[in-house]
């Protein structure tokens, strides 16, 4: 069974702050990688995605991918209360087309 | 560009009806994945299609659950008959199968089984 596991949270942070989302997979062979966000009430949205070892910014945004050690992550610099959402990620798995969702971490940013 | 299309949006019903749920995917996308969210599950995949062709139907919970893709451009999850445990939303995903593509999310129907 490949998984993909996630802190559940809620991660609490003071707005201004890095918030950093964790998430850990099994299967060695994944090489793509996606962070979506989601909003109460709202559908999964693409925020990030990442296929190369080290670091990929985009905006306040950065993702971290550690093959070696099945790891990504997400940092948000500067985290706003209109970051507050639940935040999953995502892995491809290998020789497929499944994607296989981590069960999400809440963030809250207090104003 | 439009992006996936599902409908209804919100669908209340009681139990023992059939439920259709429709699913227009990304035009040029070539797979469409059917997800159920619940509190308790979370995200959970119940199908998804390569080129229409059912692929991996393994999530599907029961025979009640039914799912077709009879072109590119359309796709639908029937539930038959329903009942209240299959209160939740159902998304549709879709994605062109090259190596590393995201799938893109509809709004998703929201289920209510009285």
């Amino acid at each position: 069974q490949k998984e993909v596991e996630q802190n559940s949270g809620p991660l609490s942070v003071p707005e201004g702050a890095i918030a950093s989302l964790n998430c850990t997979y099994s299967d060695r062979g994944s090489q793509s990688f996606f962070w979506y966000r989601q909003y109460s009430g709202k559908s999964p949205e693409l925020i990030m995605f990442i296929y190369s070892n080290g670091d990929k910014e985009d905006g306040r945004f950065t993702a971290q991918l550690n093959k070696a050690s099945q790891y990504v992550s997400l940092l948000i610099r500067d985290s706003q209360p209109s970051d507050s959402a639940t935040y999953l990620c995502a892995v491809r798995v290998t020789g497929g087309f499944k994607t296989i969702f981590g069960a999400g971490t809440r963030l809250f940013v207090k104003a | 560009d439009a992006g996936v299309i599902q409908s209804p949006r919100h669908e209340v019903t009681e139990m023992g009806q059939e439920v259709t749920l429709r699913c227009k995917p990304i035009s040029g996308h070539n797979s469409l994945f059917w997800y159920r969210q619940t509190m308790m599950r979370g995200l959970e995949l119940l199908i998804y299609f390569n080129n229409n062709v059912p692929i991996d139907d393994s999530g599907m919970p029961e025979d009640r659950f039914s799912a077709k893709m009879p072109n590119a451009s359309f796709s639908t999850l029937k539930i038959q008959p329903s009942e209240p445990r299959d209160s939740a939303v159902y998304f549709c995903a879709s994605s062109h199968d090259r190596l590393n593509q995201p799938q893109h999310f509809g709004d998703g129907t929201r289920l209510s089984i009285l």
